[in-house]
């Protein structure tokens, strides 16, 4: 079965300080993989999408990498601010296309001031 | 203003009782889908649709119905049958493409009381 692992679980920033989310999966043959941004309550957000020839990508303070031979991925925050509390979410998709996406459980971020 | 749009914003509901969840898009993509999302969990896949008068079940559609009469609706009935129908409820849509992005809605809560 397909599986998308993300770590930490958790964890609390400042604010102003930088992180990093790690997300590992199994997915074969692989196609995309996103991050989405979820606040509470709310949908979750696209962030970034990257392919198999793409190793990194930003989207304002947020840049995501892709090693796709060791099947990692990170999300990096920087300068993080209070907006940035959500939970980030890692999802891959394989060749087939989007109808069997596998999520990661989300790495729930807190920037506490 | 477009986008997808999910009603309600929260329900409640009686043990038996059947309840339908609304979703409906101005996008113009064909594709829609339900996902349930719990606490501590990756979202998993209700139904799916690629076209009007089409719908796959999910990796959890036992207890869940859906209909897809029009191409901007994708409505999501949870059943009487469904044994723990508690959660956060979430509708997207694709955009076309093998890499097509994945939007979502901003979610229905339902607690069953």
């Amino acid at each position: 079965k397909n599986q998308v692992e993300q770590s930490p679980q958790s964890l609390i920033i400042l604010e102003g300080k930088n992180c990093t989310l790690q997300c590992n999966y199994t997915v074969s043959p692989f196609s995309n993989l996103r991050w989405y941004k979820q606040d509470t309550g709310r949908g979750p957000v696209s962030l970034t999408i990257m392919t198999f020839s793409e190793n990194t990508k930003s989207n304002g303070r947020y840049t995501a990498t892709l090693d796709a031979d060791t099947k990692q991925s990170s999300l990096h925050i920087t300068a993080s601010q209070l907006s940035d509390s959500a939970s980030y979410i890692c999802v891959v998709s394989d060749v087939y296309g989007n109808n069997r996406l596998a999520f990661g459980k989300g790495n729930q971020v807190v920037v506490i001031p | 203003d477009g986008g997808i749009t999910q009603s309600p914003k929260y329900l409640f509901r009686k043990e038996g009782q059947n309840v339908t969840l609304s979703c409906e898009q101005n996008l113009n993509h064909d594709a829609m889908y339900w996902y349930r999302q719990d606490p501590g969990q990756g979202l998993r896949l209700i139904y799916y649709s690629q076209i009007v008068n089409d719908f796959q079940k999910g990796d959890i559609a036992e207890g869940y119905s859906v209909s897809r009469e029009k191409k901007e609706s994708f409505p999501l009935t949870v059943t009487s049958a469904q044994k723990n129908p508690t959660a956060f409820y979430l509708c997207a849509v694709r955009a076309g493409g093998h890499t097509g992005e994945l939007f979502f809605g901003e979610g229905s809560r339902l607690t069953v009381l």
